[in-house]
């Protein structure tokens, strides 16, 4: 078990869809990520959230909308993706944006396929 | 960010001890060593991190020298269960962000 929850943990949908994944903390970090790992590969960084502001964006298509409602929840909007968007999305969190000894907790991903 | 540089894979045995080095030769001074785990279809696990010298918990010890130019994890007396992949993150990048390399694939043989 982990203290970010992530769902739905599985999703397929269609290019002419449109979804949201979401991603949940309670542990009071202020600090809040999505990276996007595809298989055998690391996890690459898509975007920053510090104190519910987007700090980070890593030219991330904006068939990908990211939101943060509040200081313990993230969502991240889908829409007209390709299928090469096929991945696990992982959501993770840190005390601190600017922190430097503040380790990152992550979920266990929703695994996304598009077809 | 401080370019890390691991192995790409190691074999170990059960029981056996298992040292993974990094080397971060550009490390600064506000940078911590921070080693992540990850197994399957999961999100990577915060193990340990450390500053200078050795820390240990529960889990694994690290030991940095003192110019921390290179760090090493030791996992003690490893089980199958330890077979994953482990990324050791240094800093940040010039960007500010927190980068991924592309860690060691650790694969505990019986």
């Amino acid at each position: 078990d982990t203290e970010v929850t992530q769902t739905p943990k599985h999703l397929v949908m269609g290019m002419t869809n449109k979804k949201s994944l979401k991603c949940e903390q309670h542990m009071g970090h202020r600090a809040m990520y999505w990276y996007k790992q595809k298989a055998k590969k690391p996890p690459e960084l898509m975007f920053v959230y510090s104190y519910e502001k987007l700090s980070i964006n890593e030219s991330v298509p904006s068939r990908f909308s990211p939101e943060c409602p509040n200081s313990s929840l993230l969502n991240l909007h889908l829409h007209a993706l390709q299928p090469e968007d096929s991945a696990l999305y992982l959501c993770a969190s840190s005390q601190s944006w600017s922190s430097y000894n503040s380790p990152l907790h992550f979920g266990n991903g929703t695994r996304l396929t598009v077809t | 960010l401080a370019k890390t540089t691991q192995p790409i894979s190691m074999d170990s045995y059960e029981g056996q001890e298992v040292n993974i080095t990094c080397s971060h030769n550009n490390i600064a001074t506000n940078d911590y060593i921070t080693w992540y785990q990850q197994f399957p279809s999961q999100g990577p696990r915060f193990i340990i991190q450390g500053y200078k010298t050795k820390v240990t918990n529960e889990v694994a010890s690290l030991f940095i020298p003192a110019d921390r130019k290179s760090s090493t994890l030791s996992l003690p007396r490893v089980s199958l269960s330890d077979t994953a992949v482990y990324y050791c993150l240094v800093g940040r990048n010039r960007d500010d962000k927190i980068i991924f390399g592309k860690g060691t694939r650790l694969h505990i043989l019986p």
